[in-house]
C-alpha cells in the first residue's frame, strides 16, 4: 500500500513565522500535491510537482512556496504565515500519467490542521 | 477554471435506507474520481469512472458518469454506520491535467 506520510497532525504558529510543511512517499511516486482543504470549499491546489526540481503554481498559490530536492519528499512552505493561512493542508502523490490510459488516483496523506494566531 | 457542484451538502439518515448524492459541472471531463475521506484523514480512492454511461459498482455502492461526461451519481443501498463520511468527486478535464474537486457531500448514517 502506498503510504503518505505528513510529519505534523497539528501545528500552532504566530502570524508572521515562516512554516515549513513536509511529506514523504515510499512508492516511488513521479507526481505530488500539496491542496488545502476549507469547509464548503473543497479541495484547492496549490502546488504540485511532476519532478524533483520542478514546481508547477496550482489554482492558490499566493503566499506560498515548495521545495523537492529529492523524489519522496514536497515540502510546502509559508514564507510568512497568515491567519487565512488556517486550514487543513492535505499532500498527495500519484504515478506518472503515462502509467495509466487515464489519470492516475491520488494517494493522500491525513493532512496538517494548522492555526495560524 | 472548471467547476465541480455537490448535492446535497450534508445528508443525515438512518442505517438501513438507499441514497444518491449527485457531481455536476458545465464541463466535459476525461475522467472522474470518486473520493471518501473519514474524519481525521485523507481522502481515499473509491472509484474512477471514464466513459460516458459507465457503471461501476463496488459492494453496496453504484458510481455513474452521465453520458455527457459532465455529471455522475453515487448510490448508496442500505447504508450502514461504516458509510458516515465525506464523498469527493473529483474530475480531471484532460488526460494527464490536474483534478478540480467538489466541495463534497457530508454524509451521516445513524444506528
Amino acid at each position: 500500500d502506498v503510504k503518505v506520510t505528513q510529519s505534523s497532525r497539528y501545528l500552532v504558529k504566530r502570524t508572521g513565522e515562516k512554516v515549513f510543511l513536509e511529506c514523504v512517499q515510499d512508492m516511488d511516486h513521479e507526481n505530488m500535491f500539496w491542496y488545502r482543504q476549507d469547509p464548503g470549499l473543497g479541495l484547492r491546489l496549490i502546488y504540485f510537482s511532476y519532478d524533483v526540481k520542478m514546481k508547477e503554481k496550482g489554482d492558490i498559490p499566493e503566499g506560498y512556496s515548495v521545495s523537492r530536492e529529492k523524489k519522496e519528499r514536497f515540502s510546502l512552505i509559508l514564507e510568512s504565515a497568515s491567519t487565512n493561512q488556517t486550514s487543513m493542508y492535505l499532500c498527495a502523490s500519484s504515478l506518472s500519467a503515462v502509467a495509466y490510459s487515464y489519470n492516475s488516483p491520488l494517494h493522500f496523506g491525513n493532512g496538517t490542521r494548522l492555526t495560524v494566531t | 477554471t472548471q467547476l465541480l457542484e455537490q448535492s446535497p451538502q450534508f445528508l443525515s439518515i438512518q442505517e438501513g435506507e438507499n441514497l444518491t448524492v449527485y457531481c455536476n459541472s458545465s464541463s466535459v471531463f476525461s475522467s472522474l474520481q470518486w473520493y471518501r475521506q473519514e474524519p481525521g484523514e485523507g481522502p481515499v480512492l473509491l472509484v474512477t469512472v471514464v466513459t460516458g454511461g459507465e457503471v461501476k459498482k463496488l459492494k453496496r455502492l453504484t458510481f455513474q458518469f452521465g453520458d455527457a461526461r459532465k455529471d455522475s451519481s453515487l448510490h448508496i443501498t442500505a447504508a450502514q454506520p461504516g458509510d458516515t463520511g465525506l464523498y469527493l468527486c473529483a474530475g480531471a478535464a484532460d488526460y494527464g491535467q490536474n483534478f478540480v474537486f467538489g466541495p463534497g457531500t457530508r454524509l451521516s448514517v445513524l444506528p
